[in-house]
Parts: C-alpha cells; structure tokens; sequence
C-alpha cells in the first residue's frame, strides 16, 4: 500500500526565504506526482505535475524534483511571501490499478512578512 | 476558471437527516469522479471512486449504505450521507478526470463541501 510523507510537518519562514518542502513514497511505481496548495477550508490548486518520466517541473517561483528511484519529491519556493502561506499536499497516482491520488498529510506553511 | 463545480460549499444539518453534495465537470466529461475527506489537519483520504453508469467502488472501512454515491451522467455525481451524525462533519471534496484514457493531465478538484452535523 502506498504511503506518502511529508516533512516538515509546518513550517514558518521570514519573507523572502527560500525554502523546500519534502515528500516521500514508498512504492516507486507512479504514473505521475502532483504538488497541490490548500488553503483554509478551501480546495485543492494544482501547482505541478511531475510525469514519472520527468526529473522536474517549474512554474514560476516554484520548482519541484522527482527521483522516482529513491521515493522522493522536493517542492522548492524561491523568494518566498506571505500570500504564499497555505498547506502544500503532494500525491501520488498508481502507474497500475486504481488511479486515484494517495495524499502525504500536507506541510502548513507560514511566511512572516 | 473551475472546471469542477462542487455544491453546497458548507451545510448544516441536524443528526438523523441526510445531506447530499453535487459535484459536476463543468466542461469535459467524467468518466471517473474521485470522493475524498478530510478531517482537520489532516490529508485527503480517498472515500471511493464513483464509475459512470455503475455502481461505485469503496475503499475499505468506507460504509457504502452510509455515503451513497451516484453519477448517473457524464458530467455528475452526487454523494449522499444518509442519517448523518456528528462524526460524519467533515471536508468533503470531489475530483474529476477526464475521458477514460488515462494521461498525465492533473486531476481537477472541486472547491469542497464542508459538512457540519448538530
């Protein structure tokens, strides 16, 4: 059964940090890997989406790294601020089977202005 | 713009009455609608997945006569919790995938339900 981590559990940072976030899963066999933001009783946005084939995704400040091999995902926020703060959800798709996402338990971020 | 219309966005309900929740692909169709909920703090936990013209598939420990799911079109499904209780208020959260080929596009997500039972 997969399962996905995320560490740190909640991080709080001064404006204008760099930072990354952590994921890991334990079944290497993914078909993709999705980074995701929520914010407070809100949904889910989709920030990136790595295929398995794929090494890294950028999109604006972001950047986020797959080594599929090893079980690992970076999600890195360069120059961080504060409308950056929210909960940051990586998850997983099946390369087989079912192919809904197994969530990691997300990383509160905080950017202090 | 969304592409997943998820409604109501929050509902309070009585214990013993059931709430329904539509989500619906707003654009393209769904062959596949995903239910997740989440409890605070904590992640999204798949509830089942919900097959067009067929009965849905729930994950394990997922009461099916509890949370009754229906996607009756291409386009949605609506998820029903019947005779509700306190420990069912929750964020409930639905995503839809496009066509029946699987691809590398993102999964979309509705903007959740968040269930409060009194």
């Amino acid at each position: 059964k997969q399962e996905v981590t995320q560490i740190p559990a909640a991080l709080s940072v001064p404006e204008g940090e760099n930072l990354v976030l952590n994921c890991s899963f334990t079944d290497s066999a993914i078909y993709n890997l999705q980074w995701f933001r929520q914010d407070p009783g809100k949904g889910l946005t989709s920030l990136l989406l790595i295929q398995s084939s794929q090494r890294e995704q950028t999109s604006g400040r972001l950047n986020a790294s797959l080594d599929k091999s090893s079980g690992r995902s970076t999600l890195y926020i360069a120059a961080s601020q504060p409308g950056d703060s929210a909960t940051y959800l990586c998850a997983v798709k099946r390369d087989t089977g079912r192919r809904a996402l197994t969530f990691g338990s997300g990383t509160r971020l905080q950017v202090q202005p | 713009g969304a592409v997943v219309s998820q409604h109501p966005s929050r509902v309070i309900c009585k214990s013993g009455t059931s709430v329904k929740i539509e989500c619906r692909s707003l654009d393209f169709q769904a062959t596949t609608m995903f239910w997740y909920r989440q409890f605070p703090k904590q992640s999204l936990m798949l509830m089942a997945t919900s097959n067009e013209g067929s009965k849905a598939t729930y994950e394990q420990g997922v009461e099916k006569d509890k949370f009754l799911i229906n996607h009756a079109s291409l386009t949605l499904s609506t998820l029903t919790v019947t005779s509700a209780h306190p420990e069912d208020s929750s964020f409930y959260i639905c995503s839809a995938k496009r066509g029946v080929v699987e691809t590398n596009s993102p999964l979309h997500f509705g903007n959740g339900t968040r269930l409060t039972v009194t």
